[in-house]
């Protein structure tokens, strides 16, 4: 069966540098997602993109954050200069519409 | 406002004894209603949805629109039922939202 599955599963950083997290959606889903969960708190959304475009996105997806389809098969989230704060685990998701399917996740942790 | 409530933080049952997660929602129109589980390490999966009505690993929950209630329940929770699960409407739009979560710790 299909996954999403992400890379690294671990990434280590210090504040103020650049961080690119990679997915691979399934297939053929048209709607992708990125997703955060700090230590001991809900999973919050972040963004969604559809039609390589950003379709909706929260309040925490500030200026800092981007994300890119750079070909037909990765979805990257970038943080351009990492506070402590965004060390959490970062979930990718993909869905065909509804049911939405996620990956491993990458923890991050920012010193 | 678009809200999903989850009220128990932690919900602790005995082996065998009936487990219900609370689940309410408030929303415009009908949202699709979901509940996903995240097992210890593992990624967050799809437990079940409302309009497939199906019974997941023995959990099953009703749709209560007059409550705006979405409740999970198992009759007889298992060891292997303990876990974190939310509660997540889907509302047509470009995002699942999810609840706050409730761990089920299912005690021998």
């Amino acid at each position: 069966e299909p996954e999403v599955t992400q890379t690294p599963s671990h990434q280590v950083t210090q504040m103020g540098q650049e961080v690119i997290l990679r997915c691979v959606p399934i297939s053929n889903h048209l709607y992708f997602y990125w997703y955060r969960q700090i230590l001991g708190q809900k999973v919050e959304f972040l963004v969604s993109f559809y039609n390589n475009e950003i379709s909706e996105k929260s309040e925490i997806f500030d200026d800092q954050f981007s994300v890119e389809r750079p070909d037909g098969s990765n979805f990257t989230l970038k943080i351009r200069s990492t506070k402590l704060e965004d060390s959490a685990m970062y979930f990718c998701a993909s869905s065909p519409q509804g049911i939405t399917f996620f990956g491993p996740g990458t923890r991050l942790t920012v010193l | 406002a678009q809200r999903v409530t989850q009220p128990e933080k932690l919900l602790s049952v005995f082996k065998g004894a009936p487990v219900e997660l609370k689940c309410n929602y408030s929303y415009s129109g009908s949202p699709e209603l979901f509940w996903y589980v995240q097992y210890s390490r593992q990624r967050l999966q799809l437990l079940l949805r409302h309009i497939s009505r199906e019974s997941i690993k023995g959990f099953t929950a009703d749709l209560n629109k007059g409550e705006t209630s979405f409740h999970l329940k198992k009759p007889f929770a298992q060891e292997e039922d303990s876990a974190m699960y939310y509660c997540a409407p889907y509302t047509g739009g470009f995002k699942t939202i999810f609840g706050a979560g409730t761990r089920l710790f299912v005690k021998a």
